[in-house]
């Protein structure tokens, strides 16, 4: 389909495995945001990127997060070194940037830290 | 202070009520306001944007008060499917950044 794919759905690990979660925004989207939902909590930001412009990650809660996007396309986040604290749905939306561009989501990936 | 602030409810309201939800941002300077909605286990979805003049969607009627910086949203004849939480979006359009509250919880009643 042509809205924002994400992979995998669901990812069950071990603590202290390394995760990576990947995020196909709408084809034209320049915007891409990671966001974090801890069960029955609201959106936590976590990284933006605006096409080759450095990213805001002023989000991310420690050095064990981490994202790359390639130009305007894919991108991924990466949990090293994951915490049973880590369990959440990781979301991924992407927007066009205009004044009253609106966040399209994916699905999520329902990460399960044990 | 957090940037939007929502009453998280619940609000639980028999079918065929009016309800209203509030919002209130923290920054002047923003821009572009929202509601999105968020089904159990699933990801949001927009509902409706918010305009300065106020706008109406069906049962579905949104209010910014720019003053006062707070957003409402109200829904008439609640229906069954109108379970669901509540989101308020907020755009400063400063780095493009959104700011979502926390969401209200709304359940509808038969």
């Amino acid at each position: 389909g042509a809205g924002v794919s994400q992979s995998p759905s669901n990812k069950v690990t071990e603590k202290g495995k390394d995760v990576e979660l990947r995020c196909d925004p709408i084809s034209g989207h320049t915007a891409l945001y990671w966001y974090r939902q801890r069960l029955g909590q609201g959106l936590e930001f976590l990284i933006y990127f605006q096409g080759n412009s450095a990213p805001d990650k002023s989000g991310l809660p420690s050095d064990r997060f981490s994202a790359e996007r390639t130009g305007e396309s894919v991108s991924t986040l990466t949990i090293q070194r994951t915490q049973q604290e880590d369990s959440a749905v990781y979301l991924c939306a992407s927007s066009l940037v205009t004044a009253t561009g609106e966040l399209f989501f994916g699905e999520g990936s329902r990460l399960t830290v044990l | 202070r957090k940037e939007v602030e929502q009453d998280p409810g619940p609000f639980n309201v028999p079918e065929g009520a009016t309800v209203a939800f509030n919002c209130t941002y923290s920054n002047s300077a923003s821009q572009s306001f929202f509601w999105y909605r968020q089904d159990c286990r699933k990801e949001p979805k927009l509902l409706m944007s918010v305009y300065s003049s106020g706008n109406e969607d069906g049962r579905f009627t949104a209010q910014l008060n720019r003053a006062s910086q707070y957003i409402s949203l109200l829904i008439r004849d609640s229906k069954l499917s109108d379970s669901a939480t509540y989101l308020c979006v907020v755009n400063t359009n400063t780095g493009n950044q959104f700011y979502f509250g926390t969401g209200t919880s709304l359940t509808v009643i038969p």
